[in-house]
């Protein structure tokens, strides 16, 4: 059973289309994240969510827009893409106790914009 | 601010060497949290270690240790008698009190490879 699940796994796409990358964790956890993992391997968080609500909203570009249908579930949207955008996208969760927990991640999404 | 600084962005040593990867942090947060990650190049990212601020405790782990010193900022990660599968990426983390939750940056990470 995958925890963290993304998908799809590669997505090649054109500038100027809109994409969208799913995710789905099963470990109950409340705490959902985007990260974005750039060439050179530095790797940023863009949003976060708890029990479906944004908690942190990096500085990303308003063509991203994430979705948390559920708690289960936090997928990213992105409109009129560019070259810049072409990276690893990493989902990831983690359970929301008093403190930081570890987080779990996907397998990423390799996303390039031709 | 938080700040978590990899010096090293690749180190490459010979298996059953002893290697040890630095991490330095900033943070103005008495509560925090740190982590290490290590990233095969697979490219899942696998979680290692935590260790809160308040515990000041090194840890083992088969031929894994880490030693956290608050005196330096420092979360260091050793590995002893390293093996080809060690070679990754790794990554330290720190974790600190945000809006609505812990907000988690990571370093640059340190590239590792493990000759045979």
């Amino acid at each position: 059973d995958t925890a963290v699940s993304q998908t799809p796994k590669y997505l090649v796409t054109q500038m100027g289309n809109d994409k969208s990358i799913k995710c789905e964790q099963n470990l109950g956890h409340d705490t959902m994240y985007w990260y974005k993992q750039d060439s050179k391997k530095f790797l940023k968080i863009m949003f976060s969510y708890n029990n479906k609500e944004l908690i942190i909203n990096e500085t990303v570009p308003n063509r991203f827009s994430p979705k948390s249908p559920d708690k289960a579930h936090l997928n990213l949207h992105i409109n009129s893409l560019e070259l810049g955008d072409s990276a690893v996208y990493f989902c990831a969760s983690s359970q929301k106790t008093g403190g930081a927990t570890e987080a779990f991640f996907g397998q990423g999404t390799r996303l390039t914009v031709v | 601010a938080q700040k978590v600084t990899q010096a090293q962005t690749e180190i490459s040593v010979v298996e059953k060497e002893d290697v040890t990867l630095d991490c330095v942090y900033e943070t103005r947060d008495t509560t925090y949290y740190l982590f290490w990650y290590k990233q095969p190049p697979s490219g899942e990212l696998v979680f290692l270690i935590r260790r809160n601020s308040f515990d000041e405790q090194n840890e083992i782990s088969g031929r894994y240790s880490w030693n956290f010193q608050k005196s330096t900022s420092s979360f260091n990660f050793t590995i002893t008698a390293s093996q080809v599968v060690d070679s990754a990426v790794y990554f330290c983390a720190l974790s600190e009190r945000n809006t609505g939750g812990f907000k988690t940056i990571f370093g640059a990470g340190t590239r590792l490879f493990v000759k045979a």
